[in-house]
Parts: structure tokens; C-alpha cells; sequence
């Protein structure tokens, strides 16, 4: 199956600075990479998705680069707010789309 | 609200038993994935339905089991319980099981403490 890695486990900020979450995967037929975030108590739930014919994706502070080639992808948060302090997991999914694999997940903390 | 619902919230239980969590996915959803969560760790996927049939199989135990039944509901049942079973089991649906399948959501889990 597919081998999904995620750094760093925890990422700690000041309010106002970037975070950048990384993860790396396995098989080069994967071609859908979402990000989930997953508050305290609550199910993850999706912020940004990059689909493998496409290299960058933006939305407002969030952004998603892929390089195909080296098989790695990141997840970029602008102007950090308190308010973004949560778990961060990524996911790799394959072709046919059965199987969605999860990071270790990053659990970032903005500082006030 | 995700609009994927599960029952039990939490669930207290001795090894040996057996527990039957259930799901109900959003409405028009045709696909259910199981996922299970331990303690500081990540998703570790455990078993796909679409319509009511098998997709796909992650690392799901033998003493696991589901199932998806013709209202699309979904019940993952957990047998012959040990102490490494106390988990957070998420359920999550997606409208297809193809190339369209884009954004699974996640119900809020169902905690399971297995004393």
C-alpha cells in the first residue's frame, strides 16, 4: 500500500508567522492530494485539496504545492491565527480513488 | 455539521466483548469509509462500502466486521475486544467511489474505551 510521511508532528508559531506542513508518498500513480484539518473533539474536515495535474493551489492564507516528481507535497498557512491551531493531516489517493491514506498528522499551535 | 452522523458518542466496554458502531451517512452519499484513531496517532484506514457492496480493505482485523445496508447505513462491529482496541472510530461518506470522489466527511467518532 501506499507509504505516507508527515513532518514535523508538531509545529509551534508565533500569530502572524507561516507554517509549513510536508508529507511524502510512495506509489506514483496517486494523483489526489487533500488536507484535512481536525479540531479538538471533532471529525477531520477538508480545507484544500491539489489534484496531480496541477502544481499550486491557493485559498486565502491556505496553499498546497506538489512536485509530482519527487513525490512530496506541502501545505502552506499564511498569517497564522489562533484560531488555525489544530491537527493537520494529509492524505495520498490512488487512482481509483478507494483508498484515501493518512498522514501521522502535525499539530500545530499559534501562539497569541 | 459534516451531516455524517455516529452512534454511540463514547462507548465503555471490558475485553472480550463486542460493540457495534453505527453510521449514517450524508444524505446521497453512496460511500462509507471506516477509520480507526488512537491515542496522538493518525487515520489508519480500516474498510470502504459503496452501495452496499465491499470496495476496499485497509488494515481491518479479522475480529472486525462491517457491513452497509440498503438504506446505506453503516455498522462496524468490534468482537473478542483487547485493551489495543480503545480507539476513536471515524466514519466518513463521499458521494461516489471513483475519480469524482474529491472530499470525504467525517462524522465526530465514536470514542471506544475497552477497561
Amino acid at each position: 500500500g501506499e507509504n505516507v510521511e508527515q513532518h514535523p508532528s508538531t509545529l509551534s508559531v508565533q500569530e502572524g508567522d507561516s507554517a509549513v506542513i510536508k508529507c511524502t508518498y510512495s506509489d506514483s500513480a496517486s494523483n489526489y492530494f487533500p488536507w484535512y484539518k481536525q479540531e479538538l473533539g471533532k471529525g477531520p474536515q477538508l480545507i484544500i485539496d491539489i489534484r496531480s495535474n496541477v502544481g499550486e493551489k491557493k485559498d486565502q492564507r491556505i496553499a498546497v504545492t506538489l512536485n509530482k516528481t519527487a513525490k512530496h507535497f506541502s501545505l502552506h498557512i499564511t498569517e497564522t491565527q489562533p484560531e488555525d491551531s489544530a491537527v493537520y493531516f494529509c492524505a495520498v489517493v490512488g487512482y481509483n480513488f478507494n483508498k484515501f491514506y493518512f498522514g501521522s498528522g502535525t499539530k500545530l499551535n499559534v501562539k497569541p | 455539521d459534516s451531516g455524517v452522523t455516529q452512534t454511540p458518542k463514547h462507548l465503555i466496554t471490558a475485553t472480550g466483548q463486542r460493540v457495534t458502531l453505527r453510521c449514517s451517512p450524508r444524505s446521497g452519499d453512496l460511500s462509507v469509509y471506516w477509520y480507526q484513531q488512537s491515542l496522538d496517532q493518525g487515520l489508519q484506514f480500516l474498510i470502504q462500502y459503496y452501495n452496499g457492496e465491499e470496495r476496499a480493505k485497509g488494515n481491518i482485523l479479522e475480529r472486525f466486521s462491517a457491513q452497509q445496508f440498503p438504506d446505506l447505513h453503516s455498522e462496524l462491529n468490534l468482537s473478542s475486544l483487547e485493551l489495543g482496541d480503545s480507539a476513536l472510530y471515524f466514519c466518513a461518506s463521499s458521494v461516489d467511489a471513483g475519480p469524482n470522489t474529491g472530499e470525504l466527511f467525517f462524522g465526530e467518532g465514536s470514542r471506544l474505551t475497552v477497561l
